[in-house]
């Protein structure tokens, strides 16, 4: 078992949809990135959270400690949010653990 | 324009060979963090270091090594170069230690033939 699991693995959604894709992490934790990679392969941290919830723009990233679990939401989503989607969790011992990826696709 | 420079953005050797991956992280920032990212493996946190000191080290082989100086630039070197060291390697800075967003670099793509 992996220690960090993303669902979904591939997500295709139209365009003005709300889109949820979850984190679950079996390790525990300093914070939680969520982290966007573009097609041309360009890395953006979105989000670093420790607890609760962080707002930017359209997007929402929840963390839920005691059920090892964090989500990220898109909302009215746009055929630029398409990527790969990445959450990373920081272990005690300061060593990033990467999940899979979830990748994205927003059809106009 | 994340602010960290990552250079070579491609890099095409032997095997066998030698070769040093250079970052150059955000105006202000004392966190380096380098990264591989192969086809097989995904994401994969190799090392982080904090101004000049090693702070972390991730699933790094030890025929990779990595350095931060003390104008706060850092490089990568990877010696004994195999097939399976073809990959994206990212570097990463941040303002602090620990828990702060990261800014990424655009990658070193490197290709071992």
């Amino acid at each position: 078992k992996n220690e960090v699991e993303q669902s979904p693995q591939n997500l295709t959604a139209q365009e003005g949809e709300f889109i949820t894709i979850n984190c679950s992490y079996s390790v525990g934790i300093s914070a939680l990135h969520w982290l966007q990679q573009h097609p041309g392969g360009g890395i953006v941290s979105l989000f670093m959270l420790s607890s609760g919830k962080k707002k930017h723009g359209r997007l929402i990233a929840t963390i839920n400690i005691q059920e090892k679990h964090s989500s990220l939401h898109i909302t009215a989503s746009h055929p630029r949010d398409s990527a790969v989607y990445i959450c990373a969790a920081l272990n005690y011992g300061q060593n990033f653990v990467f999940g899979p990826g979830t990748r994205l696709s927003v059809l106009p | 324009d994340s602010g960290v420079t990552q250079t070579p953005k491609h890099l095409i050797t032997a095997t066998g060979q030698r070769v040093t991956l250079r970052c150059s992280p955000r105006s202000g920032d004392l966190s380096v963090y380098w990264y591989q990212q192969s086809l097989d493996q995904g994401l994969q946190f190799l090392i982080h270091y904090y101004n000049g000191e090693e702070r972390a080290k991730g699933n790094i082989l030890e025929r990779f090594s990595a350095q931060q100086f003390p104008d706060l630039h850092s490089e990568l070197n990877l010696s004994s170069l195999e097939l399976g060291d073809s990959a994206l390697y990212f570097c990463a800075s941040s303002g602090g230690v620990s828990n702060q967003p990261q800014h990424f670099g655009d990658g070193t793509r490197l290709s071992i033939l």
